[in-house]
């Protein structure tokens, strides 16, 4: 099972910055935190991930608290084919092997 | 080029039979696995293959045999199809396992299989 707790949906204003919280209260020091999101009849699409370290790429930014128990994906300009469900998932071990593991996500609907 | 490909992207068939879903990635990844999103959309894994080797399988009935005929490409074949098993299945791949855990996984758009 994912590590993690997402609210279950949101919604935000096309144009305005969507900021996701997730909680990762039981992530040990060397997991990371992914973002994926997932479009309707898509597969999921890998957004960003970090350590520790807030980071940005094209997609979107990603803020870390310094406990690293939480996190947040700010989408800067959302747009409404942001509308998708997302999911942040922590790089769980299983095997010797990381596997992405997903919970339910955040379903995000941007409206006009 | 579309990264991880799946065949078919549509798939009908009666109960009891015998199908396959092809994957291949062309990103030169070491790893591919299996997921299975039902009905209520969850998204659950049910193989992984490192270099052609199963490294995970997730309690999935012995009907579903994944095969990994080398590392660009691992198929799924499921016997004796349930109706319990339409969902949508998807292929992944990702570069590395063990310490190496700053790697994304690419995405296959799906295959939907409705068994009737």
């Amino acid at each position: 099972d994912a590590k993690t707790t997402q609210p279950t949906s949101m919604d935000c204003a096309e144009g305005r910055a969507a900021n996701l919280p997730c909680n990762h209260s039981t992530i040990s020091g060397n997991e990371y935190v992914y973002w994926y999101r997932q479009i309707h009849s898509q597969g999921p699409q890998y957004i960003i991930h970090g350590l520790k370290n807030n980071e940005t790429n094209e997609m979107a930014s990603l803020i870390i608290t310094e406990d690293r128990k939480s996190s947040t994906l700010i989408l800067p300009h959302a747009t409404l084919r942001d509308t998708a469900v997302y999911y942040c998932i922590v790089r769980v071990a299983t095997g010797g092997s990381y596997i992405p593991t997903f919970g339910r996500g955040t379903s995000l609907i941007v409206h006009p | 080029d579309t990264a991880v490909s799946q065949t078919p992207k549509y798939l009908v068939t009666q109960m009891g039979n015998d199908k396959s879903i092809k994957c291949e990635q062309n990103l030169g990844h070491d790893t591919m696995y299996w997921y299975k999103q039902d009905s209520k959309k969850f998204l659950k894994i049910m193989f992984s293959y490192n270099n052609k080797e199963l490294i995970i399988n997730e309690t999935v009935p012995n009907r579903f045999s994944p095969k990994s005929p080398d590392k660009a490409h691992l198929n799924l074949h499921i016997n004796s199809l349930e109706l319990g098993d339409s969902a949508v299945y998807f292929c992944a791949s990702s570069q590395g396992i063990g310490g190496r855990q700053n790697t994304e996984a690419f995405f296959g758009q799906g295959t939907r299989l409705t068994v009737v």
